[in-house]
C-alpha cells in the first residue's frame, strides 16, 4: 500500500547548526504534507505543512521543501536549539481523505 | 497546551481486563481521532469520529471499540487486553472532518498491561 517513510531514524546535530530531516513518500496524489514534532512524554505538535502545488514554505526557523519529482519532503531547522530535541514525523494526506499517513519518525538529538 | 484532554494519564492493568480511555476535544472541534503508539514507534491510526458518527477506521482491533458522545467527548474501550496492547494512546481533534492535516493532540494515556 501507499506509505510515507523516513531515510534516517536518528539525527545528531551540533547546537547552533542547521538540521535537515528527510522523508520519502509514495503517493503522488497526496495534496498535503505535514511535519509534526513530538517531544518526550508529549503528544505530537503540528509544525508546518505544505500543499502539493508548492515547492517551499517557510515558518519561524523552519522550512519545508517538497520535491515532487523524486517524492521527497524535507524539514530544515535553522540554528538548532536544545528545545528542538524531539522525534519528527512527516505525514501526507489527500485533501478529500480523513486520514493522515504517518512516517516512522526521526529522532533529532542536539549535541551541546 | 493543545486544549485536548485525555484521562487517565497512566493506567496499569492485567491481561484479560478491560479499560476505557477518555478524550475531551478542543472546544468547538467536531472530529476526534484515536492513535496508538508503541514504544519508540510511529503512530497507528485507530479510528475517527465526526460529530458523533464514525468517519474512518484504521488498524483497530475487534477487541477495541470507540464512540463519540453528544457533548463530543470520546471514549476508547480496550477489552481482553494482551501484553502487546501496552502503548501510548493518543487522542487528537480537529475542527473539520477533512482539513489540511493539522490535528491537536492530547498528551496521551499510557497503558501498561502486565
Amino acid at each position: 500500500g501507499e506509505s510515507v517513510g523516513l531515510h534516517l531514524p536518528t539525527l545528531s546535530v551540533q547546537e547552533g547548526d542547521n538540521s535537515i530531516i528527510n522523508c520519502a513518500y509514495s503517493n503522488s496524489a497526496s495534496d498535503y504534507f505535514i511535519w509534526y514534532k513530538q517531544e518526550s512524554g508529549k503528544g505530537p505538535q503540528f509544525i508546518i505543512d505544505i500543499r502539493s502545488n508548492m515547492d517551499k514554505r517557510q515558518g519561524q526557523r523552519v522550512t519545508v521543501l517538497l520535491n515532487k519529482t523524486v517524492k521527497h519532503l524535507s524539514l530544515q531547522i535553522a540554528a538548532t536549539q536544545p528545545g528542538d530535541s524531539a522525534v519528527y514525523f512527516c505525514a501526507e494526506k489527500l485533501f478529500s481523505n480523513y486520514q493522515l499517513i504517518w512516517g516512522a519518525g526521526t529522532k533529532l538529538i542536539i549535541k551541546p | 497546551d493543545s486544549g485536548v484532554t485525555q484521562t487517565p494519564k497512566h493506567l496499569i492493568t492485567a491481561t484479560g481486563q478491560r479499560v476505557t480511555l477518555r478524550c475531551s476535544p478542543r472546544s468547538g472541534d467536531l472530529s476526534v481521532y484515536w492513535y496508538q503508539q508503541s514504544l519508540d514507534q510511529g503512530l497507528q491510526f485507530l479510528i475517527q469520529y465526526y460529530n458523533g458518527e464514525e468517519r474512518a477506521k484504521g488498524n483497530i482491533l475487534e477487541r477495541f471499540s470507540a464512540q463519540q458522545f453528544p457533548d463530543l467527548h470520546s471514549e476508547l474501550n480496550l477489552s481482553s487486553l494482551e501484553l502487546g496492547d501496552s502503548a501510548l494512546y493518543f487522542c487528537a481533534s480537529s475542527p473539520r472532518s477533512t482539513n489540511t492535516g493539522e490535528l491537536f493532540f492530547g498528551e496521551g494515556s499510557r497503558l501498561t498491561v502486565l
